[in-house]
């Protein structure tokens, strides 16, 4: 068990409809990472928060939105949803969104969306 | 465009043999080199690293090899166990990526005792 929890675990919805999916990280970390793993795809990095403060973005399309709250959980939204976001979402922690070798991320078990 | 390749998905290895899993990479910058395993229905873990100004990194039963010129990078098993039957993920940052990863697609390691 890393610490992170993620909700919910599976997730199944229809075209053009509008998800959240909630992250709380270990306790003590400052920073949460998604990222989404579609088929046969390695892990794509999604967006980064730090202590309440988007960091960094990647590959995040438009209908994608996130957000850290007070409390240091996160949530993904995922709206207008295409058959394409159909996959596994991940949640990452670390402590100081440092990165190696002194920040380690560690992984929630992941939501699996399914967009029908 | 894929700047981390794992180029085997699948690699079957009997117990007590090595597993050599093996990554290539295209981007000069990263210079921290990342090892992820990950069973089914759970997240990834973290397993070992390298920095770039190394060659050669051990923990136990798992070594990481770097081969800058090469862009180059192999992660040893020995012995391996059923246990290590997982997908493998190699991954990859640079400074001033606040520490983002850049993952490989995976491969699937299957021990057979």
């Amino acid at each position: 068990d890393s610490g992170v929890t993620q909700t919910p675990k599976h997730l199944i919805t229809a075209t053009g409809q509008r998800v959240t999916l909630r992250c709380s990280p270990r306790s003590g970390d400052l920073s949460v990472y998604w990222y989404q793993q579609s088929l046969d795809q390695g892990l794509q990095f999604l967006i980064q928060y730090y202590n309440g403060e988007e960091r960094a973005k990647g590959n995040i399309l438009e209908r994608f939105s996130a957000q850290q709250f007070p409390d240091l959980h996160s949530e993904l939204n995922l709206s207008s949803l295409e058959l394409g976001d159909s996959a596994l979402y991940f949640c990452a922690s670390s402590v100081a969104g440092a990165g190696p070798p002194t920040d380690t991320q560690y992984f929630g078990p992941g939501t699996r969306l399914t967009v029908l | 465009d894929q700047q981390v390749k794992q180029n085997s998905p699948s690699l079957s290895v009997q117990e007590g043999r090595i597993s050599i899993l093996n990554c290539d990479y295209t981007n000069s910058m990263f210079d921290y080199f990342l090892w992820y395993k990950k069973y089914p229905a759970e997240g990834p873990t973290f397993l070992i690293s390298i920095s770039s100004i190394k060659d050669k990194n051990e923990d136990g039963r798992f070594t990481v090899f770097l081969n800058k010129s090469a862009k180059h990078l192999s992660l040893h098993i020995v012995p391996s166990q059923p246990g290590d039957s997982a997908v493998y993920f190699c991954a990859a940052s640079y400074m001033g990526s606040q520490g983002n990863l850049i993952f490989g697609k995976g491969t699937k390691l299957s021990v057979k005792p």
